[in-house]
């Protein structure tokens, strides 16, 4: 199966820095890709999205860059605030399937 | 309210207890996914479904899980004689769209959290 992972588990940041959380995926065939954040006891919730063909996309606070040569993402929150704390996964999709890291934590602290 | 909604929230089940987890998906979604995760886990994709047709359930980890969808809205899960290995987090999302090509289109409910004793 596919296999999406991330290198940091758990990211501890000053509120108004900005953090970068990082994701390796392991099928070169795949060519998109989402960030989703997860709040405790809530459901994944969509943050950004990226294709194969771009390497950068920017949000509103939020960059996601795709490394397509070493298989790597990253998401990129600008002035990190504490309602940012939560679960980060990224997902690459195939065939309708989301393919799931095991996230990564981000804890803002005031 | 007008987002995916699954019930039961919580449900705790004592091992070799069936199961039934149900998920409303927004109205009008077409396709409608159910996923599983574990405690500090990435969810994990169980079956897939487009209207009432199962498309997709190369995710049920056994014969013990079984899923429907007999008219195209109302979704519902079931587990037969739980173990304690399916403890975990099972979420529903729904879509508009029949091929999830944008993120964007896919919405997850709250998720049923399941633990079996």
């Amino acid at each position: 199966g596919e296999s999406v992972g991330l290198h940091l588990p758990t990211l501890s940041v000053q509120e108004g820095d900005n953090s970068i959380i990082n994701c390796a995926y392991s099928n070169s065939a795949s060519d998109y890709f989402i960030w989703y954040k997860q709040e405790s006891g809530k459901g994944p919730q969509f943050i950004i999205d990226i294709r194969s063909n771009m390497d950068k996309r920017q949000g509103q606070r939020v960059t996601v860059l795709l490394n397509k040569t070493v298989k790597h993402l990253s998401l990129q929150i600008a002035a990190t605030q504490p309602g940012d704390s939560a679960v980060y996964f990224c997902a690459e999709v195939n065939f309708n399937k989301f393919y799931f890291g095991s996230g990564t934590k981000l804890n803002v602290k005031p | 309210g007008a987002g995916v909604s699954q019930s039961p929230r919580y449900k705790v089940a004592k091992r070799g207890q069936d199961v039934a987890l149900r998920c409303d998906p927004i109205s009008g979604h077409v396709s409608l996914f159910w996923y599983q995760q574990a405690l500090g886990q990435g969810p994990e994709f169980l079956t897939y479904f487009q209207n009432e047709a199962q498309l997709d359930k190369s995710g049920l980890p056994s014969d013990r899980f079984f899923a429907e969808r007999p008219e195209g809205s109302v979704s519902t899960l079931k587990i037969q004689r739980t173990q304690q290995e399916d403890s975990a987090v099972y979420l529903c999302a729904s879509s508009p769209v029949e091929n999830a090509n944008s993120g964007n289109t896919i919405y997850f409910g709250e998720g049923s959290w399941l633990t079996v004793v």
